[in-house]
Formats: structure tokens, C-alpha cells, sequence
């Protein structure tokens, strides 16, 4: 079945730092969404993309989908302590709607 | 509207009975998902509805596992004969679909263990 595949599992950065997590599948897909969940709270999303080679800013996020829709990136600019969580992409096979998958997540811990 | 709400949060049961779980989403829904989360993975999914067709339902989930949207609107999750493999936190979700994916609304989800 469709998997979508996350790398890394666990970054730790100083405040300040850059932080950068790639979702990668092996099929085309529809759209990807990325969601974050913090320690002990529930998935949120935070964006979708659709188009090929997409790029979306959100103040210090940045979300690019690859040319060829199977891969995408999420990019934290200067990260904080408020960016500590989990992040997850998550892809549907096509727009029909079957189900939403979700990659495994990088973790993130910062330290300041 | 308060968003998606899950009953019960918590939920400990002995191996071998059975436990059902109830999924209130955001009333203008018409798509509810289950997903099942254990530490350090991402969200399992186990099935969806779309108003009350059960459209999908994953090829790994047990026979054990039953749901059911009636009318379309909540939704409960059944567990029958439950194993200690099945502890984990229950997720709910539920979105607007209209011809495009939107986004997932979650719900605070059910923790079961299973003794």
C-alpha cells in the first residue's frame, strides 16, 4: 500500500537553528498536508499543498512540494522553543479521497 | 460547534472484553476517520466515512475491530475480545470533503489499555 516515508525521526537543535524534515514517496500523489502534534495533544493541521513544485510560507515555516509530487519538505526558520513537537506529513492516493496516510514524523526538541 | 470530541478520553479494560469507543466530529463533516497512535509512530489509519459509508477500511485491521457511522453523523469504534496489542490512543478526525481533500479536524482521542 501507499506509504509515505519521513526523514529524520529525531532532530535536536540550539534555539536559533535551522531545522528541515522530507516526507518521501515512491507513488505520485494527490496533495500533502503537514500536521504538528505537541507532547501529549493531537495532530493540527498546518497546511496543504497541491501543485507541483508548490511553495508555502507560514511567518517562519516554509513547505515546498517536489516538481514531480513525491516528496515534500518543511523548513523551520530560526526555531524557538514553541516549535517542539512532532511533525507529520500526510498524503491521500489521488482527490477522489481515499484515506489519508501519515508518515511516521520527525520529533523535534530544541534547546535554548 | 466545539470541535471534534471523542468519549470516553481514557479507558482501561481487562484482555478479552470488549470496548467501544464514540466519535462526535464537526456536524458540517461529511468525512470521519479513525486512526489508531501508538509512542513514536504517526497515526495508524484504520477506517473512514464518508456520511455513513464505511468507504475504506485497512486491509491490516483485525476482524475484531468493527465501526459504524449511522445516519452519518457520530460515529463509535468497537473492539471486540481486545488484546494487549491494542493499546494505543484511538484518534478521531473528521473534514469537509467537497471534490478535494481539506484538512483533518482530530479530536483529543481515547487512550485504552488493555490489562
Amino acid at each position: 500500500g501507499q506509504q509515505v516515508m519521513q526523514i529524520p525521526q529525531y532532530q535536536h537543535v540550539q534555539e536559533g537553528e535551522d531545522f528541515t524534515t522530507y516526507c518521501n514517496s515512491s507513488t505520485t500523489l494527490s496533495n500533502i498536508q503537514w500536521y504538528k502534534q505537541r507532547p501529549g495533544g493531537h495532530p493540527v493541521f498546518l497546511i496543504q499543498l497541491v501543485k507541483s513544485g508548490e511553495v508555502k510560507k507560514q511567518k517562519r515555516l516554509t513547505f515546498q512540494f517536489g516538481e514531480a509530487k513525491k516528496n515534500s519538505s518543511l523548513h523551520i526558520t530560526a526555531t524557538q522553543t514553541t516549535d517542539v513537537g512532532t511533525y507529520f506529513c500526510a498524503a491521500a492516493r489521488n482527490q477522489a479521497g481515499t484515506a489519508l496516510i501519515f508518515g511516521k514524523g520527525t520529533t523535534l526538541s530544541v534547546s535554548s | 460547534d466545539t470541535g471534534v470530541s471523542q468519549d470516553p478520553r481514557h479507558k482501561i479494560t481487562k484482555r478479552g472484553q470488549n470496548v467501544t469507543f464514540r466519535c462526535d466530529p464537526i456536524s458540517e463533516h461529511n468525512r470521519l476517520y479513525w486512526y489508531r497512535q501508538t509512542l513514536g509512530q504517526g497515526p495508524e489509519f484504520l477506517t473512514y466515512f464518508q456520511n455513513e459509508a464505511q468507504l475504506e477500511k485497512s486491509r491490516l485491521l483485525s476482524d475484531r475491530f468493527s465501526a459504524e457511522r449511522p445516519k452519518g453523523s457520530f460515529s463509535t469504534l468497537e473492539i471486540q475480545r481486545t488484546e494487549q496489542g491494542d493499546s494505543a490512543m484511538y484518534l478521531c478526525a473528521s473534514s469537509l470533503f467537497s471534490g478535494l481533500n481539506t484538512e483533518a479536524f482530530f479530536g483529543q482521542g481515547t487512550r485504552l489499555t488493555v490489562v
